[in-house]
Formats: structure tokens, sequence, C-alpha cells
């Protein structure tokens, strides 16, 4: 009964550092999401995969990268870490839309960045 | 575009004190609405959503309308625990470009103390 798995749940970085964070979900759903949460800002979408084979920018893509590597794994690549990525980041995933329309996303329990 | 406003916390409440989180929505389309619950070190765990206009969303007591002609989704609770303390986040869901865009307010951290 995992839902949705994260990997790490915390790691610190140096400035200019790459590293990936690694989500799985084994809900069988077609669309992942990645969130970035910042305190008074509520979640903000990074970059989505409505459906195994497309990935999508988001409200705050700058800086980052993904790969959706099948219908369980999306994964969330910083290439250069800079300070400003500090924060705490949520993969998602959900029903498609045509799936009877909105259904709610699941959560993972978050990666806390640092970033010196 | 679209957006979610909800009261500011923190919200701090006497365990069995009645509690209402304001949460007010712009959207240009026929959103579907939702509350999730944050508990600390955890993600976010959908508490309730309602669909189209006049739903009523319930679960664990907490109970919440969609109401269109005020654009509103305030959340309710009778008597609250001290369980409950957690951060709860309204959000809109709508199509956009093929995908389910949610759009989440900022967070409203609740406390109950005993």
């Amino acid at each position: 009964n995992a839902g949705v798995t994260q990997t790490p749940k915390f790691q610190v970085l140096k400035t200019g550092q790459s590293m990936t964070l690694q989500c799985a979900q084994d809900m069988n759903h077609n669309s992942m999401y990645w969130y970035r949460q910042d305190p008074g800002m509520g979640l903000r979408l990074i970059y989505y995969s409505a459906s195994e084979g497309t990935t999508d920018k988001g409200e705050v893509p700058n800086g980052y990268n993904v790969s959706r590597l099948n219908k369980r794994e999306f994964s969330l690549r910083l290439e250069s870490a800079a300070p400003s990525q500090t924060s705490v980041y949520f993969c998602a995933s959900s029903e498609a839309w045509d799936r009877g329309g909105n259904q709610p996303q699941h959560f993972g329990d978050g990666t806390r960045l640092s970033i010196l | 575009g679209d957006s979610v406003t909800q009261m500011e916390g923190p919200v701090t409440l006497s365990e069995e004190a009645f509690l209402t989180i304001n949460c007010t929505y712009t959207a240009t389309g026929y959103p579907s609405l939702f509350w999730y619950v944050q508990y600390p070190g955890e993600g976010l765990q959908l508490l309730l959503k309602a669909t189209k206009a006049d739903d009523k969303g319930s679960n664990k007591g907490f109970e919440a309308t969609y109401r269109k002609e005020t654009t509103s989704f305030h959340l309710e609770k009778g008597s609250v625990q001290v369980s409950d303390s957690a951060v709860y986040f309204c959000a809109l869901s709508d199509r956009e470009r093929g995908y389910q865009k949610v759009t989440f307010g900022t967070g409203t951290k609740l406390q109950v103390i005993p």
C-alpha cells in the first residue's frame, strides 16, 4: 500500500552540484507531477507528465529537468543547484483527466532539499 | 488565471471548539474544489472534495460546500481534536492544455490545544 514513494527524504547540496530526485507510484496512474513547497507560497508546479511519454513545463520550470522513465516513475533533476532551489519537493500522481474528470492528486512525503 | 485565497494562520483553538477556515477562489471555467491536509513531515492528503455547485464534501467530521454564487468553499468542523492539528490547503482543479491543473492556496496552520 505504498502509494507515491519519493527518495531521498533529505539532501544537502553545495551550489553547483547536481542531483536527481526519484518518484514512483504503484496506483497505475497516468499523470504525474512535481511541485515545490515554500513558506507562504503554497505549492507551485514545476513539471508535469500527463501520460507516459509526455512531459511539459509548469509554473516554475527554470533550473529543472524531468524524465518520465515509464508509467510508474517520474524523476526531477537539478543540473546545477542554486540556493534559490532550497525547498521541499513533492511528487504527485492522479488518474488521467478523461477518466472521470477532476480526480484528486496523491502525494509522496516529500524531499527536503537544502542548497548551501 | 485561476487563484485561491485562504485565511492566514496560524489558527489556535481549544479542543472541542468549532472550526471555520475560509477559502475563496477565482476561476474561468467550472473547477472542482478540494481540501487537502498536511501533517508534519508528510505530504498532502485529500480531506474532501466537491465537483459542482452546491455539492457538499465531507470526511472525518469536516465539511465544505461549493458555493458558486460567493465563489467560496469554507472548511468547517463542529468539534476539533488535538489530532486535527495540521496545515490545511484549499485547492481548485480544472483542465488546461489537456492536463489537470491544480491551483493551491497558501495553507492555513491549525493548532488545537487540550
